[in-house]
Formats: C-alpha cells, sequence, structure tokens
C-alpha cells in the first residue's frame, strides 16, 4: 500500500524559506521510474504542479517557480523534500506530495499540508 | 507552457443524469491526459490517465475521451458521491500543467 504524508510549519513569515517534507511508503525512489512530485492549491483555486524529482535525481520545476524552488530526495530515509525562498502571502495554500510513475499523471497523493504565510 | 481550459466551470446535473466535462490544451498533447476527482476538504483522486483508461477501482460510469488538444470526461449517471470538482492535467510536456477545474453540483 502506497502512502505520502507532508509535513513543515503551518504558518511562514514573508520572505522565509519555507521547507516541506515528503515521507513515503510502499514504493522506492530508488525503481526505475519512480518519482515524487510537489503540487500546491491556494485556496479555492485550482491546482498547480510545482516540481518532481525522479529515482535517476533528474528534476523538473514549474517555469514560474523555478528560481525559488529546490527539490531533492533521501532516498534511504523515503523522503523527498521541497523547499521555496521568499515566501509571500500568495504562497498560501495546500501543498501535496504524490507518487507520480514516469513523471506521468499523478498515481497517489498525500492528505496535503496547509502552509499560511503572514506576518 | 501548455495552458489546460476546462469548461464549463460550473455545472449543475441531477442525480441519475450525465454529465460531460471538457478539457482543451493549447497544443496537442497526444493522449497523455489525466483527469482527477476532488471532494472538499480531500486530495484529488486520480480517475482517467491515457485520456481514457480508468485507474484501479473508478467505477465504469466514468470515462475519458479525446486526443490532441480536446478531452471530454463523461459520468454516465450520476450518484450523490460524484458531486465533486473534476480537474484534467497534460503530462505530455514540461512543466505539468492542471486545468482550473469543473465544479458539478447537484441540479
Amino acid at each position: 500500500q502506497v502512502t505520502l504524508r507532508e509535513s513543515g510549519p503551518a504558518l511562514v513569515k514573508p520572505t522565509q524559506t519555507l521547507t516541506l517534507t515528503c515521507n513515503f511508503s510502499g514504493f522506492s525512489l530508488s525503481t526505475s521510474g519512480m518519482c515524487v512530485s510537489w503540487i500546491r492549491q491556494p485556496p479555492g483555486k485550482a491546482l498547480e504542479w510545482l516540481a518532481r524529482i525522479d529515482w535517476d535525481d533528474d528534476k523538473n520545476y514549474s517555469t514560474s517557480l523555478k528560481t525559488r524552488l529546490t527539490i531533492s530526495k533521501d532516498t534511504s530515509k523515503n523522503q523527498v523534500v521541497l523547499t521555496m525562498t521568499n515566501m509571500d502571502p500568495v504562497d498560501t495554500a495546500t501543498y501535496y506530495c504524490a507518487r507520480t510513475t514516469l513523471g506521468s499523471y499523478l498515481d497517489d497523493w498525500g492528505q496535503g499540508t496547509l502552509v499560511t504565510v503572514s506576518s | 507552457e501548455i495552458v489546460m481550459t476546462q469548461s464549463p466551470a460550473t455545472l449543475s446535473v441531477s442525480p441519475g443524469e450525465r454529465a460531460t466535462l471538457s478539457c482543451r490544451a493549447s497544443q496537442s498533447v497526444s493522449s497523455n491526459l489525466a483527469w482527477y476527482q476532488q471532494k472538499p476538504g480531500q486530495a484529488p483522486r486520480l480517475l482517467i490517465y491515457g485520456a481514457s483508461t480508468r485507474a484501479t477501482g473508478i467505477p465504469a460510469r466514468f470515462s475519458g475521451s479525446g486526443s490532441g488538444t480536446e478531452f471530454t470526461l463523461s459520468i454516465s449517471s450520476l450518484q450523490s458521491e460524484d458531486f465533486a470538482v473534476y480537474c484534467c492535467q497534460q503530462y505530455n510536456n514540461w512543466p505539468r500543467t492542471f486545468g482550473q477545474g469543473t465544479k458539478v453540483e447537484i441540479k
């Protein structure tokens, strides 16, 4: 059974750096074809794809956010970490991680974690 | 980047009726299109991938069609648990992009 769980601060101040961790089980990021993606959703708004990392440490980022995002993995811990710099109130959203096969569709999702950006 | 446009924004349907949702891509995504269902307070759930293949455990009343730039999600006979937001996503190009969603509400 595949499970993913996001964790991180619920509140960050403007200009701070956000660090989110995705802990997963039921699959390994050392398996060929496996990827983990991050997606966010501002309250009442649409989903926005942010980044993904694959088993070979290949990475892709949102065009509009790539200067602020870094995705990394710790295969031994079954963890993927997303950092986002220079947080702004418009970055307030629920952040999800999801398992992706070959970086395609999002098979399994975590429950999401709400991050509020406010001073 | 590819822009995904869904229509309508809201669809009012009576239980038991058919619902048809549209998703259009700004350029061809071949059949690399997925549909997700999202209920309030929950994470999205994969319904359809490859434009027309149902994910594991998805009832047969859900069907997807299309290729290139025009896609459709159909729900043949709406059940109470189907009232939700539906979103399409292309995975043909980087970055991956989502549509803005269609809310299916009870008429």
